[in-house]
């Protein structure tokens, strides 16, 4: 069974800019939760999509944004890229809901903006 | 407001000896906790889930055991080797209106064994 995809895996990009990362979740999982990960902070939650719909949202600024397909595949944004927004992007499916269920992370994204 | 710590923030034993990594939480009022591994650079991966009605989980070489009341769990390692070197988080989920959310995580410890 193939595991939880992640593309790109690594992204250079410049302040200013936008960005889309992209998670594919094991077949059959419904839900996509996503995480920012940095030395400082650790692992911080953006958001979790089940079937489609934002479930959760953490505690990030309107420039973070994500959506979910029919097929379970989600994506992120993020719109006028900071320094500060340097950071491991992983995402994570589980079956059902993140909190119930075993969640399955991906490799995660390197995002590095200069 | 849940709050996860993991003390120490790093470990260093040497390779064979049995070890346990702590995790404790601020409200006992929780779904379950998960057991993660995080090699550099690399994704997390799942190790153990235990769910508040259990009072441990064990896979392999790892134990996790789970006590509410006290607010805390810990992640046994027996036999330790170099190949078990890297992070190890744990994490509960976020609990509102009876619902379970997102995890919260703690900083994690970084295990290190020496040959």
């Amino acid at each position: 069974k193939a595991g939880v995809t992640q593309t790109p895996r690594y992204l250079i990009k410049t302040r200013g800019q936008q960005v889309t990362l992209s998670c594919s979740p094991i077949s059959g999982h419904r839900s996509v939760s996503w995480y920012q990960q940095t030395p400082g902070q650790g692992l911080q939650f953006l958001f979790e999509y089940f079937s489609e719909t934002q479930r959760n949202k953490g505690n990030f600024p309107g420039r973070f944004s994500g959506r979910q397909f029919s097929n379970s595949r989600s994506e992120m944004n993020v719109s006028t890229l900071e320094l500060g927004d340097s950071a491991l992007y992983l995402c994570a499916s589980s079956r059902g809901s993140s909190g119930t269920d075993t969640q399955y992370f991906g490799p995660g994204t390197r995002l590095t903006v200069l | 407001k849940q709050e996860v710590t993991q003390i120490p923030a790093a470990l260093s034993v040497p390779e064979g000896e049995n070890l346990v990594l702590n995790c404790s939480f601020t409200d006992s009022a929780i779904y379950n906790l998960q057991w993660f591994r995080q090699d550099p650079g690399k994704g997390l991966t799942s190790l153990l889930l235990i769910q508040s009605s259990q009072r441990e989980q064990t896979s392999g070489r790892l134990n996790a055991s789970l006590d509410k009341s006290s607010g805390r769990s810990t992640l046994y390692i027996a036999a330790s080797q170099p190949g078990d070197s890297a992070t190890y988080l744990c994490a509960v989920p976020f609990s509102y209106g009876g619902s379970q959310g997102n995890l919260i995580f703690g900083k994690g410890t970084k295990l290190s064994v020496k040959p």
